[in-house]
């Protein structure tokens, strides 16, 4: 089955000690997001890419970096994470909003960090 | 710029019943889109239906049924013969036409009692 998978589903680090996440998709899908979902709040943007057009939310702190090697591929660096970025991050897919549709994003099963 | 308000934070139904979430939208955009997704404790966001803005009928998908009122700015979500497996939370989203980004709303816990 066609699907988006984010690896590791769990990670724990060490104040300060840098973590990438990862997430692929067999979609063959043009837009990957990173979503940031915080305990009981809803998923904020950090950012996305459209291809290889990368597209950063005004308030994503220069702590998170992204790269998209190529169409199948996202990663998500936490620089120098801090107590407070423990959270899910949500990779996303969906192809581009032309027209009209839905153009529904498709979810991976998110990848839960903790800061210690 | 858009918002989307749950003012739900939980829910508790009996199996079998009928509920609705309710869910009210802000936006300036003419053209846009609703969404609402299903998050299980697992963590995975699953779409369940969408309601376009100039679409003249509510979206229905299985169980789903979108009650869409546009003059209102509400696209509350109706889940009928509710379900032990429809516990998890909700989410309200949001889409202009031709944007990339969704906006999400706060949520609602849903819990389904036997």
């Amino acid at each position: 089955d066609a699907m988006v998978i984010q690896n590791p589903r769990y990670q724990v680090t060490q104040f300060g000690k840098p973590v990438t996440l990862s997430c692929s998709q067999t979609l063959n899908h043009n837009v990957m997001y990173w979503y940031q979902q915080k305990s009981s709040q809803a998923p904020k943007l950090l950012f996305h890419y459209y291809d290889k057009d990368f597209n950063n939310e005004a308030d994503t702190p220069d702590n998170f970096q992204s790269r998209r090697p190529n169409t199948s591929f996202c990663f998500l660096d936490i620089r120098s994470p801090g107590l407070g970025d423990a959270a899910m991050y949500l990779c996303a897919t969906s192809i581009p909003p032309t027209g009209w549709g839905a153009n529904v994003l498709t979810f991976g099963a998110g990848s839960r960090l903790t800061v210690l | 710029a858009q918002k989307i308000t749950q003012t739900q934070p939980g829910m508790f139904v009996q199996e079998k019943e009928a509920v609705t979430l309710d869910c009210t939208y802000d936006t300036s955009d003419q053209s846009y889109g609703l969404f609402w997704y299903k998050q299980p404790s697992s963590g995975e966001m699953i779409f369940l239906i969408y309601q376009g803005s100039y679409d003249e009928q509510n979206a229905t998908e299985g169980r789903y049924s979108l009650n869409f009122q546009k003059a209102r700015k509400s696209a509350n979500l109706v889940i009928s013969a509710s379900q032990l497996g429809d516990s998890a939370m909700y989410f309200c989203a949001m889409r202009a036409q031709g944007a990339q980004k969704l906006v999400f709303g706060q949520g609602t816990r849903l819990t389904i009692n036997p």
